[in-house]
């Protein structure tokens, strides 16, 4: 299984700031995905992101307040824009593990707090 | 959109009690898939199932694909402190190519020693 770090762990952040999480893979993926788990909540997808090309999104989420990044085969961004107290949650990324059966490793997340 | 119920929605059991927790949808799934959770940490996966009716062990922890497609279940047996936590059923609808992977809402599991 792939070994995921994410940066920061935590982090307390004021309202119309933004925040960019790293996320790092111990080996080469293709497919990377970023979620958020609000609290007492489900892990919810915001977007997909593969390398060379542009994430795609799901509905509810936006380029602009969640922009991505994705340089190469072991490592990923998601910045969560202009941030507001509704925004604060945990932020996982997860890796597919290759199988093709849908399988995902996840990062142990970042808690956000936006006061 | 496709939804994924999961029931109970909290435990709490003896340690030494087995454990049966289910997830259920109106939607045909062609892989089911079981995370565990701690506190503080990401989503960790216990069991993949691929084929209606395959049943899969692993260690104490027993998962089926249900044969309608649209349910699965997980069973714990002997629980112990450790196993406290919350349990994700996710569900992948299309198999020969990627399509997202939806998670219920989860079962939060306490075990008292």
């Amino acid at each position: 299984s792939a070994v995921i770090s994410q940066k920061p762990s935590r982090d307390i952040c004021q309202r119309g700031t933004s925040l960019t999480i790293q996320c790092q893979v111990d080996s080469q993926v293709t497919m990377m995905f970023w979620y958020r788990q609000q609290p007492g909540q489900s892990l919810t997808l915001i977007a997909t992101a593969n390398q060379g090309s542009e994430a795609t999104y799901e509905s509810g989420f936006v380029i602009d307040k969640f922009p991505i990044s994705r340089p190469n085969l072991t490592f990923s961004t998601l910045t969560v824009s202009n941030m507001s107290p509704e925004d604060s949650s945990i932020y996982l990324c997860s890796v597919e593990s290759g199988t093709g059966g849908g399988e995902q490793y996840f990062g142990p997340g970042t808690r956000l707090t936006v006061t | 959109g496709q939804q994924l119920n999961q029931s109970p929605q909290s435990m709490f059991i003896q340690e030494g009690e087995d454990v049966s927790m289910n997830c259920t949808s109106s939607s045909i799934f062609n892989t089911w898939l079981w995370y565990k959770q701690d506190p503080g940490e990401g989503p960790v996966l216990l069991i993949a199932l691929y084929k209606a009716g395959e049943l899969t062990s692993n260690g104490r922890l027993t998962a089926q694909f249900g044969i309608t497609r649209k349910d699965s279940f997980l069973n714990i047996s002997a629980s112990i402190p450790s196993d406290v936590g919350i349990y994700f059923c996710a569900g992948q609808l299309v198999k020969t190519s990627y399509d997202k992977v939806i998670f219920g809402p989860g079962t939060s599991l306490s075990v008292i020693p």
